[in-house]
């Protein structure tokens, strides 16, 4: 299924870059959400947005800022990352209380 | 503290037999629970879900059992195929006003041929 896509699926960057991850949805969902999946612990929700406003931010470092421009598109901007960062950085998105959707994840190592 | 808990971290079945996988929570907001499936390199696929009124929901192969005296789900899969093979998140949902989903840290099923 890729009513998800999530852009770029592996990120290598130093501690003092700013990239940004980018989703974006095509099945007309209401709802976006950033996860952050380490390994052996459980996804950890990072942010969440409803129609485009930020209704979650589940205790995130600043140095990841999220920015959702319309309902179809999300992004998480990064700057100046620590090497704990270095997970798997998924995108979902959801329409009212229907189960999520998930991208394929972007692969992120901090150096 | 973890709310959702899945306390096999892997798991081997024969092909053809029944895959049980467990799923702890505890926090009784729950209302809603979830299971999904995750191949390496992909993002995980919604599975099946029961609502916290039922105690069982059936989808082909698949079943959830939900035991809410017990806070506990299970994931039943028969007969178990090789292509089942997979990690196996269980999730839940609190009834608060933004759905908002709690994961467990999931399971590898392995099934042998």
């Amino acid at each position: 299924e890729t009513g998800v896509t999530q852009t770029p699926r592996h990120l290598v960057m130093g501690m003092t870059n700013k990239k940004s991850l980018k989703c974006e949805q095509h099945l007309g969902h209401n709802a976006m959400y950033w996860y952050k999946q380490s390994a052996k612990k459980p996804l950890e929700l990072m942010f969440v947005y409803n129609f485009k406003e930020q209704t979650e931010n589940n205790s995130v470092p600043s140095r990841f800022s999220p920015e959702c421009p319309n309902s179809s598109h999300l992004f998480l901007h990064l700057h100046t990352l620590q090497p704990e960062d270095s997970a798997l950085y998924l995108c979902a998105s959801s329409q009212g209380a229907q189960p999520q959707h998930f991208g394929d994840g972007t692969r992120l190592s901090i150096l | 503290d973890q709310q959702v808990k899945q306390n096999s971290p892997s798991l081997s079945v024969q092909e053809g037999r029944i895959s049980i996988l467990n799923c702890d929570y505890t926090n009784s907001m729950f209302d809603y629970f979830l299971w999904y499936k995750k191949y390496p390199a992909e993002g995980p696929t919604f599975l099946i879900s029961i609502s916290s009124i039922k105690d069982k929901n059936e989808d082909g192969r698949f079943t959830v059992f939900l035991n809410k005296s017990a806070k506990h789900l299970s994931l039943h899969i028969v007969p178990s195929q090789p292509g089942d093979s997979a990690v196996y998140f269980c999730a839940a949902r609190s009834t608060s006003g933004t759905y908002k989903y709690i994961f467990g840290t999931g399971t590898r099923l392995k099934v042998l041929a």
